[in-house]
């Protein structure tokens, strides 16, 4: 059971726009720690796409964008394409936990 | 250019140890933290602790606590992770990931920009 809650699939086709949510509590995307999002395609490492809740590295297609409110955040992709099939992971830091980096349980995206 | 490289994939027999190496180059060591983390088959990322290398100070998540060692290596810019009494939930792929740190500020980032391949452990009798 992750600390944070995110869809565990959602698809969209291609040239579509479909977002990711990510729910959090108290202790750690409601008491304002950054949100921080990774793209992990089949067999590779995780990829860092967006951190600090809204910002892209270099090299990330400004397709992505992330936001946070509350005690959510959410990852948006914008124009869909086939190579955007991976599995997508929101991470914050929790004051209350015994793991204090946390990881959402991930959300596979289907291209249609 | 930045480059982390794991070393490969280990066997073990429940009960033993696995220490599995990270190392990283194409930047400075002092500028960053290594985290270990793991991610069992079919399973989502689960953060294990981390190591400030030019400090030395460690953090290690509660469930691993007692159970996971990291190390840094300075002169070799080596990262370390030694997970003991191993057992078959521990199959997993490690893996480790750089985060920010700033020296004169004793700040740190908590994501990670950039990652090693992945080592997979395989625990079985």
């Amino acid at each position: 059971q992750s600390v944070l809650t995110q869809p565990p699939s959602v698809s969209g086709a291609p040239g579509q726009r479909v977002t990711i949510s990510c729910t959090g509590s108290s202790s750690n995307i409601g008491a304002d720690y950054d949100v921080h999002w990774y793209q992990q395609l089949p067999g590779t490492a995780p990829k860092l796409l967006i951190y600090d809740n809204n910002n892209r590295p270099s090299g990330v297609p400004d397709r992505f964008s992330g936001s946070k409110s509350g005690t959510s955040a959410s990852l948006a992709i914008t124009g869909l394409q086939a190579e955007d099939e991976a599995d997508y992971y929101c991470q914050s830091y929790d004051s209350l936990s015994g793991s204090h980096v946390i990881f959402g349980g991930g959300t596979k995206l289907t291209v249609l | 250019q930045v480059q982390v490289v794991q070393s490969g994939a280990e066997v073990k027999k429940p009960g033993s140890s696995v220490k599995v190496s990270c190392k990283a180059s194409g930047g400075t060591f002092r500028n960053y933290t290594i985290s270990w983390v793991r991610q069992a088959p079919g399973q989502g990322l689960e953060w294990m602790g981390r190591i400030i290398p030019i400090l030395g100070i460690t953090n290690y998540a509660q469930k691993f606590q007692g159970r996971v060692t990291v190390i840094a290596d300075k002169s070799t810019t080596t990262a370390y992770m030694e997970l003991s009494s191993l057992r078959s939930e521990d199959t997993a792929v490690y893996y480790c990931a750089r985060g920010q740190f700033d020296e004169s500020s004793v700040y740190e980032t908590y994501y990670f920009d950039y990652w090693g391949q992945g080592t997979l452990v395989t625990v079985s009798s």
